[in-house]
Parts: C-alpha cells; structure tokens; sequence
C-alpha cells in the first residue's frame, strides 16, 4: 500500500529565514508526487507537482521541491519565509500507470508557523 | 473565474436523515472527487468519477454515494448520515486523473 509521511506536526521559522517541511513516501513504481497548501477556512490550493522530468521543482509562491529518489523524499522548501506563508501545508503521492494506485494518498499536514 | 463550488458550506443534522452536499465546476474538468478531512489524518477519498457515468470508490467508501449525470456535477449523498460521518467534505476536480486538483471551499459537516 503506498503511503505518506509528513514526520513535523509543525515547523517554526522566523521571516526571512529558509524553510524546509518534509514528506516521504511509499509507493510501487513511479510517484506522481504534489503539494497543496491549505489556509485557514479554505480548500486546499496546488503548490507544485512531480512526475517526471528535473528533480527540482519549481512551484507558485516562490516554492520548490526536490525529488530524491534514492531517499522516497519530496521535501518542500523556500529560500526565504514570509509571514503570509503560514498555512497547513499537505504532500500526496499516487502511483502512476507503472504500478500503485491511482487513488491519491495526503499526508496528515504539516503547520508552518512563520514568525516576524 | 475558474472554481470549484460547493452548498451548503455549513450543516447540522440528525442521525437517519438524507442529506446531499451539491458539488460542481466550471472549468470543464474531466475529473473530480470527494475527500474527507479528519484531524490527525489528513484528506481521504470517497469516490471519484473519471467522467460523466464513471464512478468509482476511493479509500473510505462506506456510507457514501455518489452520481455523475453532468460533466460539472458530482454531488455526495449520505442516505443515512450517522454522528462517525461528522468531518470537513471538499471536492476536487482536475483536468485529467494525472493533474493537480482544484478545491472547493469545504462542507463542515456535523451529525448528532
């Protein structure tokens, strides 16, 4: 069964500063790997996506992500925190047409708190 | 604009009585899907439609129904909603099964 793991209930970090919020995975084949980000009262909002191609990716807000195969991680970063990037941030996984399945899999979240 | 609109966004009701959650999009989208949000556990699928007459069962499937007559449409029944249904309901949508998804505002949802 392929799963997710976001090992940070929370991550603190002060504005400016870099950020990372971490999730690995499980999953047959080859993942199709994504991360939302969800703001208070609000659905969730797609950040980035990988499925193939260039292991850094680069998403809206000035987020990127980096696929290490070797390590089933797909960790979220960004160079420098802003205040307005607090939320609950989600990484998914599914399999792709090589094995896994087709369902989507969240991670529980992981709350980043950016203080000024 | 594009989105992803769900009614009610707030509802109380009691054990035993039906209640639907209308879902729907204007963006054309192929796929769509429902998910449940519990603390501690993340988002889980309870159906999703590859397209119009296309169902299927998610993750958590049990006590939930669902139909796809329209290509914008796909609302979520609970023919006998119990207080273990009591969550945060979003639909999604997306272009095709492999794309990102877009998310309605959510249906809080508490059964007594």
């Amino acid at each position: 069964a392929q799963s997710v793991a976001q090992p940070e209930d929370q991550v603190n970090v002060a504005e400016g500063n870099p950020l990372t919020v971490k999730c690995t995975y499980s999953v047959s084949g080859n993942p199709y790997l994504f991360w939302y980000v969800q703001y208070p009262n609000r659905g969730l909002q797609f950040l980035l996506k990988y499925i193939t191609g260039d292991n850094l990716v680069k998403g809206s807000y000035g987020f990127e992500a980096e696929f290490n195969k070797s390590q089933t991680s797909f960790h979220l970063k960004k160079p420098s925190a802003l205040v307005s990037d607090s939320a609950l941030y989600f990484c998914a996984v599914r399999g792709g047409a090589s094995g896994g399945s087709y369902i989507p899999t969240f991670g529980r979240g992981t709350s980043l708190i950016v203080h000024p | 604009e594009a989105q992803v609109t769900q009614n009610p966004r707030y509802l109380i009701t009691v054990t035993g009585k039906k209640l639907t959650v209308t879902c729907s999009q204007n963006m054309n989208h192929e796929y769509m899907s429902w998910y449940r949000q519990d603390p501690g556990l993340g988002l889980r699928q309870i159906y999703y439609s590859m397209n119009v007459e296309v169902t299927d069962k998610g993750d958590v499937p049990e006590g939930y129904k669902v139909s796809r007559k329209e290509k914008r449409n796909f609302p979520l029944i609970l023919e006998s909603p119990s207080p273990n249904q009591t969550s945060l309901y979003f639909c999604a949508s997306s272009r095709e099964r492999d794309y990102e998804q877009y998310f309605g505002p959510g249906t809080r949802l508490t059964v007594t």
